[in-house]
């Protein structure tokens, strides 16, 4: 069974903290992605990796960076944290797309307030 | 560029009720569509798929159509049970995009017996 994990389902931090949202894959994917989901905006992506060490920016990178040192694992990191990041942080994962219709797996989310 | 718009939630019904969530699309080629269903405190989850026009996607007595001369791929179960209350997200990916997924805002649906 496939599977896409993340590091804490809920986080509590502090405004100025730096924090790390971590992602495991363990479908050997190639790509992996970070969204932030909010109530009324859907699912709007932060960063994705095609590739180890490789990274490119989404639609609302500001605010955050990523690190992708191995291929199962994504890092989403929030250099300073400020209180509009209180959210929830998608990770997903999938291949390149060699097929139409092939889906992006999903991990459980982590809630993040930031106080 | 491409994009997805779904209905408005929050959408409650009683259990048995017939559900309808409507969801049309913009893309500038052949997307693949899909519905995923975020049930409280998880992740998304793929629910069901459609890859070409006409095609139908089902499962757990979901269904919708890839309908390409109204450019939507609405949701439809014909009897809801309490267990369905979930946030459904309508999505679709182009392979000349690179297969980037573009996501509906979602509805949350709550059924009440």
């Amino acid at each position: 069974d496939v599977k896409v994990t993340q590091s804490s389902r809920y986080l509590v931090k502090r405004t100025g903290e730096k924090v790390f949202l971590e992602c495991v894959q363990d479908m050997d994917h190639e790509n992996m992605f970070w969204y932030r989901q909010d109530p009324g905006l859907g699912l709007r992506l932060i960063y994705f990796s095609y590739d180890v060490k490789m990274k490119e920016k989404g639609d609302i990178p500001e605010g955050y960076s990523v690190s992708r040192e191995k291929k199962e694992r994504f890092s989403l990191i929030l250099e300073s944290a400020s209180t509009n990041q209180t959210s929830m942080y998608l990770c997903a994962s999938d291949s390149p797309g060699l097929a139409a219709g092939d889906t992006q797996y999903f991990g459980p989310g982590t809630r993040l307030t930031v106080l | 560029g491409d994009s997805v718009t779904q209905m408005e939630g929050p959408v409650t019904l009683s259990e048995e009720a017939f559900l309808t969530i409507n969801c049309t699309y913009t893309a500038t080629g052949y997307p693949s569509l899909f519905w995923y269903v975020q049930y409280p405190g998880e992740g998304l989850q793929l629910l069901l798929k459609a890859t070409k026009a006409d095609d139908k996607g089902s499962n757990k007595g979901f269904e919708a159509t890839y309908r390409k001369e109204t450019t939507s791929f609405h949701l439809e179960k014909g009897s809801v049970q309490v267990s369905d209350s979930a946030v459904y997200f309508c999505a679709l990916s182009e392979l000349n995009t690179g297969n980037q997924f573009y996501f509906g805002t979602g509805t949350s649906l709550t059924v009440i017996p």
